[in-house]
């Protein structure tokens, strides 16, 4: 079975940085894309950023492009998302995603950590 | 980035009935498109991609259709188990982008 397992969120104040971690079991890691996806208080999702399997390719949505930064160890079977300068508007659920039967779809979901970020 | 555009906004629809949700792109994502389901308190599940496959364990009253710029899902008798927030995804290029939902309730 797979699991995604987000920790690492919590309250924190604008212009700070908070990592973001996802361990992955279950599945073969490192034959998958993972990506970011996140969803403020009572709104819709949003694409953060994701990852090819072997680290070579990156994206990062428009709205955290040189603020956050993802990695991952194949070694660990975890992702991670390092988030830089936070704003009010970062405040959400992130969601850890594994790719799905295509390159680019979400078939497995974490349960979702929340990030607050407020003074 | 490609905008994604989904309508209605919200859908009030009887049990056994049919729902057809809509989802528009700013650009061609040719057939890029995937479909998803939430319900409140629980993570989206992958119901259909490549516009029109569905994922694995969905049921068949489930059905994507379109390409382009123009897509529709359809469920085609609608379960107490349906009514949810539904959400289109492109994922065309490495900046993936989801439409604002569509709100499917109980009439």
């Amino acid at each position: 079975e797979v699991q995604l397992v987000e920790s690492g969120g919590g309250l924190v104040q604008p212009g700070r940085s908070l990592s973001l971690s996802c361990a992955a079991s279950g599945f073969t890691f490192d034959d998958y894309d993972m990506h970011w996806v996140r969803q403020p208080p009572g709104k819709g999702l949003e694409w953060v950023s994701g990852i090819s399997w072997n680290s070579d390719r990156m994206g990062y949505a428009d709205s955290v492009k040189g603020r956050f930064t993802i990695s991952r160890d194949n070694a660990k079977n975890s992702l991670y998302l390092q988030m830089n300068s936070l704003r009010a508007e970062d405040t959400a659920l992130y969601y850890c995603v594994k790719d799905g039967p295509v390159a680019g779809t979400g078939d497995n979901w974490g349960q979702g950590i929340l990030v607050i970020v407020s003074s | 980035e490609i905008v994604m555009t989904q309508s209605p906004a919200a859908l009030s629809v009887s049990p056994g009935e049919r729902a057809t949700l809509s989802c528009r792109a700013s650009q061609s994502v040719s057939s890029n498109l995937a479909w998803y389901q939430q319900k409140p308190g629980q993570a989206p599940r992958l119901l259909i991609y490549g516009a029109s496959t569905r994922a694995t364990g969905i049921p068949a009253r489930f059905s994507g259709s379109g390409s382009g710029t123009e897509f529709t899902l359809t469920i085609s008798s609608l379960q107490s188990e349906d009514f949810a927030v539904y959400y289109c995804q492109q994922y065309n290029n490495w900046l993936y982008t989801f439409g604002q939902g569509t709100k499917l309730e109980i009439e």
